[in-house]
């Protein structure tokens, strides 16, 4: 079945630097989307990239869809403390029979040091 | 307030005890899902549903069953509880067009262990 994996699964930054985690899948994706969870929280949703080559950006964070649509980043410039939590990406399959289906990576913990 | 209300947020229980999470949504959404989270394994699809009557199984839907005799509510029911279903479970719904999935609203979460 699909496969999604997302590195790394920790990163640890001093308030300001960047920051950027990846998402690769084993299929050719309909769309990705990715969610931000606080700590203790639930996943919020973030965003949906559903073009090749699609980029987004929301204040701080930018968001990239590959040409291939296989995979995707997360990059956060000057990271702040209020950025602390885990960033998950969730792929939904090309292949029309997954009817809404999201798999979801192992998701990257950010810690941001002030 | 749109939301998914899940309950209850905490839950401690025996093996072999029936138990029942409840989910509700007032979206009008028309996909719902469960998923369980553990560390290190991110969030796995248990059990998912396209709409009213219409449920499918996700990636670990061993040990749990679903309804969906309404479209708001999914109950996740867990007949026969074992520790190794401890975990953090998340209910969530989304907008559904075609396959196409808009992006979930979550629950706040049930973290249940079974002793």
């Amino acid at each position: 079945g699909q496969q999604v994996m997302q590195i790394p699964q920790y990163q640890h930054v001093q308030e300001g630097e960047d920051f950027t985690t990846y998402c690769n899948s084993s299929t050719t994706l309909s769309n990705i989307q990715w969610y931000k969870q606080r700590p203790g929280g639930h996943p919020v949703f973030l965003i949906q990239l559903v073009k090749s080559g699609e980029v987004k950006k929301q204040k701080r964070l930018t968001f990239q869809f590959g040409e291939a649509k296989k995979n995707s980043s997360l990059h956060i410039t000057a990271t702040q403390t209020t950025d602390v939590g885990t960033y998950f990406c969730a792929g939904l399959a090309r292949d029309g029979t997954s009817y809404g289906k999201l798999t979801f990576g192992q998701g990257t913990i950010l810690t941001v040091h002030p | 307030e749109a939301q998914v209300t899940q309950n209850p947020r905490y839950l401690i229980t025996v093996t072999g005890k029936k138990l029942t999470v409840t989910c509700s949504q007032n979206m009008n959404h028309e996909y719902m899902s469960w998923y369980r989270q553990d560390p290190g394994l991110g969030l796995r699809q248990i059990y998912y549903s396209m709409n009213v009557e219409v449920t499918d199984k996700g990636d670990v839907p061993e040990g749990y069953k679903v309804s969906r005799k309404e479209k708001r509510n999914f109950p996740l029911i867990l007949e026969s509880p074992s520790p190794n279903q401890t975990s953090l479970y998340f209910c969530a719904s989304s907008l559904l067009i075609g396959t196409n999935n808009y992006g979930y609203t979550f629950g706040s979460g049930t973290r249940l262990t079974v002793v």
